[in-house]
């Protein structure tokens, strides 16, 4: 069966401070993989997608990055957080067809002090 | 551009009633219509799903219905329990692997 793994569970970073938050997805090849932010009793925003390794659209513009350096690994990074990076990061995978659902990791909260 | 509109935001219910949230979905594309529940501190899960060729799906006490032609669908839960307190999200396909998400609803079960 496939199973998605984020972590850290919870994170606390000073401002100006480097960020890397690392997910990988177990049992399915060439998922789709996705990073999602959701602020404090809010919505899912999408941050970044990949179809494919090496593959990155980003739909919000801010200080944050995505990489795919392997098919099933997804690394979300900054070089230097800002306060309104606080919130909570979730990664997800879709298998490749249309019309698949998407599973989410367990999610990282981040505090940005 | 493509948005999905979630209704109500907040829904409170006596245990053992039903509930009902409703979403409205803009793209006529759309043609996947998954529900997720989220728990406090956790990721969405997802709970029921429904393709555009089926007007209802349901799972045990849960289902889903679409109408194509008015483009909402709605989510039922039936002899609400309090494991059922939770967010919960309605989402539609859009373009390029995506999803448009509703912006959630609170679901309180009253005990």
């Amino acid at each position: 069966s496939q199973t998605i793994h984020q972590w850290p569970a919870t994170l606390v970073q000073p401002v100006g401070s480097p960020l890397s938050l690392e997910c990988t997805v177990e049992g399915t090849s060439n998922p789709n993989l996705y990073w999602y932010r959701q602020a404090a009793g809010r919505g899912l925003q999408l941050l970044f997608y990949s179809v494919g390794i090496g593959q990155i659209s980003s739909e919000v513009p801010q200080n944050l990055s995505a990489s795919r350096p392997q098919d099933r690994q997804f690394i979300l990074s900054s070089k230097k957080l800002l306060l309104s990076d606080s919130g909570f990061y979730l990664c997800a995978w879709m298998g490749g067809s249309y019309n698949s659902p998407l599973h989410f990791g367990n999610g990282t909260r981040l505090t940005v002090t | 551009g493509e948005n999905v509109e979630q209704h109500p935001s907040t829904l409170s219910v006596q245990e053992g009633d039903s509930a009902v949230i409703k979403c409205t979905y803009s793209d006529s594309a759309s043609n996947y219509f998954p529900w997720y529940k989220q728990e406090l501190g956790k990721g969405p899960q997802l709970i029921i799903d429904i393709r555009s060729n089926v007007g209802e799906k349901k799972d045990q006490r849960i289902a889903v219905t679409l109408n194509k032609t008015a483009k909402h669908f709605s989510l039922h839960i039936t002899e609400t329990q309090p494991e059922d307190s939770a967010v919960y999200f309605c989402a539609a396909s859009g373009s390029n692997y995506q999803l448009i998400w509703g912006a959630g609803t609170k679901l309180i079960i009253k005990p």
